[in-house]
């Protein structure tokens, strides 16, 4: 069974400080990878999405970076964060080669005072 | 532009009662639609899906119904029980594309007891 991981579960920055979060998933080789943000009370907005390693592609620009150093890694940073940055950032997964369902971990609570 | 809508934004119905939540849809290349349901502080899960080429889903209490052209669907939540309280989102993709999943801002669904 595939299971993904995110880290840490939650975090409290300042702002102009640098960010990372991370986010593992295991028992699936080559999945497709991706970052969404979620404001308190709002709906998915996804940020990047991966389908191999090195390659990420961006959706939305909120000055924040992503990379895929391994396989099962995704990575979501900037250098410096805003106080638009809190919110819930959520990993999701999918098995790729047509098969869209995408599967989410359990997400990262961001507040950034 | 707001690619898939919901209605209502929130709902409260009895226990036992049936929960009805629509969606609605406006790219005609949209042929993956699934629901997911997120409890606070959690990661949003798959909770059932339906591809355009059906016009329902069932699966247990949960029973998605589809019109393709109206571009609407639905999902009937039957006998709901207080532990259905939760936030449902209706999304949308291009099944192939294997990049983006549109959602919906997101109904929350109150069950009373």
């Amino acid at each position: 069974a595939q299971t993904i991981h995110q880290w840490p579960v939650a975090e409290i920055k300042a702002v102009g400080s640098p960010l990372s979060l991370g986010c593992t998933i295991k028992g699936k080789s080559s999945p497709n990878l991706y970052w969404y943000w979620q404001a308190t009370g709002g709906t998915l907005q996804q940020l990047f999405y991966s389908i191999t390693v090195g390659q990420v592609e961006s959706v939305v620009q909120l000055n924040l970076s992503a990379s895929r150093p391994k396989d099962d890694q995704f990575i979501l940073s900037t250098e410096k964060l805003l106080l638009s940055h809190s919110g819930f950032y959520l990993c999701a997964w999918s098995p790729g080669q047509y098969q869209d369902t995408q599967y989410f971990g359990p997400g990262t609570r961001l507040l950034v005072l | 532009q707001q690619q898939v809508r919901q209605s209502p934004q929130s709902l409260t119905v009895w226990e036992g009662e049936t929960a009805i939540l629509n969606c609605s849809y406006e790219d005609s290349t949209f042929n993956y639609f699934p629901w997911y349901q997120q409890f606070p502080g959690e990661g949003p899960a798959l909770l059932i899906s339906i591809s355009s080429v059906s016009d329902k889903k069932e699966d247990g209490r949960f029973t998605i119904f589809f019109n393709k052209r109206e571009k609407k669907l639905s999902l009937h939540i039957t006998d709901s029980q207080p532990g259905d309280s939760a936030t449902y989102f209706c999304a949308a993709a291009s099944q192939g594309t294997g990049s983006k999943l549109s959602f919906g801002k997101g109904a929350k669904l109150t069950v009373s007891p």
